[in-house]
């Protein structure tokens, strides 16, 4: 069964504004780790930013924060200040503890950067 | 660094002929792991090891093999190939700790055709 699910096929965002990514997902495990993921056009996928299902602060890495919801499964990456360079296929993952060995993708998120 | 190399970067094989892609870490990474994407959807984990002489199957196993003779190298051997085996094939690695909030170094990924 699909456990992540990115209901967002693609998005624009002018450059300089903020953008919000949506990511759900389904566990029953009460330990996990949320991440999410760049893939340029280059094709490398590009690790920026985890959360973890205990941590009560959401997590943020430069222009990157992850807003977490527990309640409501949700984990949506935003990025403040959009630049060109932020143009990529986003996948957001996740990883139960008691099976830390697979770590399950969504389908992803197109963002387009306009100038 | 060289982080995490996956060689060849591009393949065409015919129905029916095998092959072996290439990967390698110079991290001393314990765990690794071999995902396929399809065009327009996520990773889907095929299999991974815990470490040398360690493997176990992911997600989608079926038509392929791995072996982990050393800490550094995972090869991903793909027997009697099929076109449902088109995909874009990629390698990661991570530390090594359960429920662990590292995110995986994956390489630049090979794209493979079957015809």
């Amino acid at each position: 069964a699909q456990k992540i699910t990115q209901t967002q096929p693609g998005m624009f965002v002018q450059e300089k504004e903020a953008v919000t990514l949506d990511c759900t997902y389904d566990t029953s495990d009460q330990s996990y780790g949320l991440f999410w993921y760049k893939q340029p056009s280059s094709g490398e996928m590009i690790f920026l930013i985890y959360q973890g299902s205990y941590d009560e602060q959401n997590a943020t890495e430069g222009r990157y924060s992850l807003n977490f919801q527990k309640a409501r499964k949700s984990a949506n990456l935003v990025i403040s200040a959009s630049q060109l360079g932020d143009s990529a296929m986003y996948f957001c993952a996740m990883r139960e503890a008691i099976n830390n060995n697979d770590m399950r993708f969504g389908a992803g998120t197109r963002l387009t950067v306009k100038p | 660094n060289a982080g995490v190399t996956q060689t060849p970067k591009f393949r065409i094989l015919k129905i029916g002929q095998s092959m072996t892609l290439q990967c390698t870490q110079d991290m001393n990474h314990n765990y690794m792991y071999w995902y396929r994407q399809d065009p327009g959807m996520g990773l889907k984990l095929i299999y991974y090891s815990v470490g040398a002489g360690i493997t176990d199957k992911g997600e989608v196993p079926n038509g392929y093999n791995v072996s982990r003779s050393t800490t550094e190298d995972f090869p991903l051997r793909l027997e009697l190939a099929a076109p449902s085996q088109t995909s874009v094939y990629f390698c990661a690695s991570s530390y090594s700790r359960q429920g662990a909030n590292y995110g995986y170094t994956f390489g630049s990924g090979t794209r493979l055709t079957v015809v």
